[in-house]
């Protein structure tokens, strides 16, 4: 599976936006971008998904570069519950629905 | 409420004593499977389940065993846990297998084996 690299963490204040960079530079034309979050004690939590465009969600946005390798999730109003470890995942056509997840980014959030 | 739920949440046993984890999806989904998470590892898949009657190998399936008999549950089973299977985990069902779908996971298992 393509590799992808993240920061192992980052810091944000309360309801500034936050900009989560990722970067998956082998990645092949049909691999999905998906990001995940994991917040504390729990199971991990689907948050976006893109392939080349740009996305939207009541949760954050997905910019992809126009090379696409590279993405950046945006969370426009960081809150106290948005500290988390973030999950940029690169989802393979052949692997069908095996996510693999890489060690992420421990987001924190300072009020 | 579409959600997966675990069962138990917390476990302590011994070496040898055999051991189910149960997992239930009310999201009719075909697609379940198991991870498990361990510190500067990440989570590994266990083993996955694409259908009733269909399951296979993920990533780390040695001394792990599941069934899928009915579409909405896909118990994890340790015949022998060792404490090398010390660790937390997590259950996730998606409605197909395919690269778009979202997955959906349970709250966790935390296994200790002494």
């Amino acid at each position: 599976d393509a590799k992808t690299t993240q920061p192992n963490s980052m810091e944000s204040n309360e309801e500034e936006p936050v900009h989560l960079p990722c970067n998956h530079s082998t990645i092949s034309g049909t691999d999905y971008i998906h990001w995940y979050r994991q917040l504390p004690s729990q199971g991990p939590e689907y948050v976006i998904h893109g392939l080349t465009s740009n996305v939207n969600n009541r949760m954050a946005s997905l910019a992809i570069a126009e090379d696409r390798k590279s993405s950046t999730l945006i969370l426009h109003r960081a809150t106290l519950r948005d500290a988390a470890v973030y999950y940029c995942i690169l989802r393979v056509q052949t692997s069908g629905s095996r996510l693999t997840f890489g060690e992420g980014t421990q987001l924190t959030v300072n009020p | 409420e579409a959600q997966v739920t675990q069962n138990p949440r917390y476990l302590i046993t011994v070496t040898g004593k055999k051991l189910t984890v149960t997992c239930s999806q009310n999201m009719n989904h075909e697609y379940m499977s198991w991870y498990r998470q361990d510190p500067g590892l990440g989570l590994r898949q266990i083993y996955y389940s694409m259908n009733v009657e269909a399951t296979d190998k993920g990533d780390v399936p040695e001394g792990y065993k599941v069934s899928r008999k009915e579409k909405r549950n896909f118990p994890l089973i340790l015949e022998s846990p060792s404490p090398n299977q010390t660790s937390l985990y997590f259950c996730a069902s998606s409605l197909a297998r395919r690269s778009t779908d979202t997955q959906y996971f349970g709250p966790g298992t935390r296994l200790t084996v002494l």
